[in-house]
């Protein structure tokens, strides 16, 4: 059974550029959760998608952010106009369903953003 | 609203020494907490987990955790560690509200000397 896949593993942008970050979650799991972690911190949610619909984007800064989950294919961070402060490791977290011992996250390798 | 402390941010040991990493959050109820690790250029593996019942956790590569509610913690112990055990360590709690997103610490960074 193939984990979280996230890719690219390494992204680098010029400042104004967009960068786009996929999430494939694990086989079965239809709940996906994005983290960033800024470099000396720990992870801080993002966002909280299933299938076709945001469930909780209380994490998100409130421009240039937005992330989907379409019907068919991955989850997708989307970054407009990336700045300096964006650098950071984003992750991608499945699980399949919300609560209980069933709501355990499990994460994948991450993505690291270099904005130049 | 939820927040995790870790206070170690770097710890350092010699192999074979015991190891004890401290986790508090910050207020009650009913609490999801888990203890994950990050090796060096991989990404974050689920250490353990605490849902209910017996209080003191068994995870894997022998780590433990003991969940005690009066003092709100969850400490992470290996009796024994490895230098393979040199990884960034994270606690985290599931929030309570209807998201259940995790809200994690800051990370200890271990390092295990041979």
């Amino acid at each position: 059974n193939a984990g979280v896949m996230q890719n690219p593993r390494h992204l680098v942008r010029r400042r104004g550029q967009e960068a786009r970050l996929r999430c494939s979650p694990m086989k079965g799991h239809s709940h996906v959760y994005w983290y960033r972690q800024l470099p000396e911190e720990g992870l801080k949610f993002m966002v909280y998608l299933q299938k076709e619909n945001i469930i909780d984007e209380s994490g998100m800064p409130k421009e240039r952010f937005s992330a989907e989950f379409p019907k068919e294919g991955p989850s997708i961070l989307r970054i407009q106009q990336v700045v300096r402060g964006d650098s950071a490791a984003y992750f991608c977290a499945s699980s399949p369903l919300e609560t209980g011992i069933g709501g355990t996250q499990y994460f994948g390798p991450g993505t690291r953003l270099t904005v130049l | 609203a939820q927040s995790v402390s870790q206070h170690n941010h770097h710890v350092i040991l010699s192999e074979a020494a015991s190891l004890e990493l401290g986790c508090n959050y910050s207020y009650g109820g009913t609490v999801n907490l888990f203890w994950y690790v990050q090796y060096p250029g991989q990404h974050l593996q689920l250490l353990l987990k605490y849902f209910s019942g017996d209080p003191l956790v068994k995870g894997i590569k022998g780590f433990e955790a003991e969940f005690i509610k009066s003092k709100f913690s969850f400490n992470l112990r290996k009796p024994s560690v490895q230098w393979s055990d040199t990884a960034e360590y994270f606690c985290a709690v599931k929030d309570g509200g209807a998201t259940n997103k995790l809200i994690f610490g800051t990370g200890t960074l271990l390092a295990v000397q041979p």
